[in-house]
């Protein structure tokens, strides 16, 4: 069974950092892109950033280019996100999830809350 | 990249059929046969449904089908029941920089 779980979540003053972490399991994770994908409260589904399987190619959304770094390693089956100059916008449920046309399974998501 | 246009809310009763649409560009849903719908319960992770327009996953029912015209496309649920009243979430890819552009969201209620 495909387990993604996600962590790191929690409250950070505006600026700071925080880096969250994807533990997947039930399958051969270095063959999957993942990505991660962000809802805000009462808020609709926005992609964040995507890395392909060998770290070859990776991605962001406007939003977060610059601030955010996506990251993996195979050898512990994680997939990471460094956040850095966090924003009240930033808030949101963070979720991981494997695919790379579509987004086939998911993680429960961690959240994030950017306020002083 | 702008999200893709949805309706907010969708109703029906039981039994009964429901179309929900998702309006792109020419730069996403128009360009690529990789649109995926998205079933997301109060509370919980979202649920792929629906991937390539109009392919079910393993498991999903067949109650759940999509289609595709121009920059449009669309899910059907039919034989409505009330454990499909969620949110849902079309999604298209447009392009290799940007792989995912959202749709605004539907909430579907039961009646």
């Amino acid at each position: 069974e495909v387990q993604l779980v996600e962590s790191g979540g929690g409250l950070v003053k505006p600026g700071g950092s925080l880096r969250l972490s994807c533990a997947a399991s039930g399958f051969t994770f270095s063959s999957y892109s993942m990505n991660w994908v962000r809802q805000a409260p009462g808020k609709g589904l926005e992609w964040v950033s995507s890395i392909s399987s060998s770290s070859s190619y990776i991605y962001y959304a406007d939003s977060v280019k610059g601030r955010f770094t996506i990251s993996r390693d195979n050898a512990k089956n994680s997939l990471y996100l460094q956040m850095n100059s966090l924003r009240a916008e930033d808030t949101a449920v963070y979720y991981c999830a494997r695919g790379s046309l579509e987004l086939q399974s998911w993680g429960q998501g961690t959240l994030v809350t950017v306020s002083s | 990249q702008s999200a893709l246009t949805q309706p907010a809310s969708v109703s029906g009763s039981p039994g009964q059929s429901i179309t929900i649409s998702c309006t792109g560009t020419s730069s996403d849903v128009g360009s690529y046969n990789l649109v995926s719908w998205y079933q997301q319960h109060p509370g919980k992770a979202p649920k792929l449904m629906i991937y390539e327009v109009s392919k079910r996953p393993s498991g999903v029912s067949n109650r759940f089908s999509g289609s595709k015209s121009g920059n449009t496309a669309s899910l059907t649920i039919s034989g409505l029941q009330a454990e499909d009243e969620a949110d849902y979430y079309c999604c298209s890819y447009a392009g290799s920089s940007t792989p995912y552009v959202f749709g605004t969201g539907t909430k579907v209620t039961v009646l």
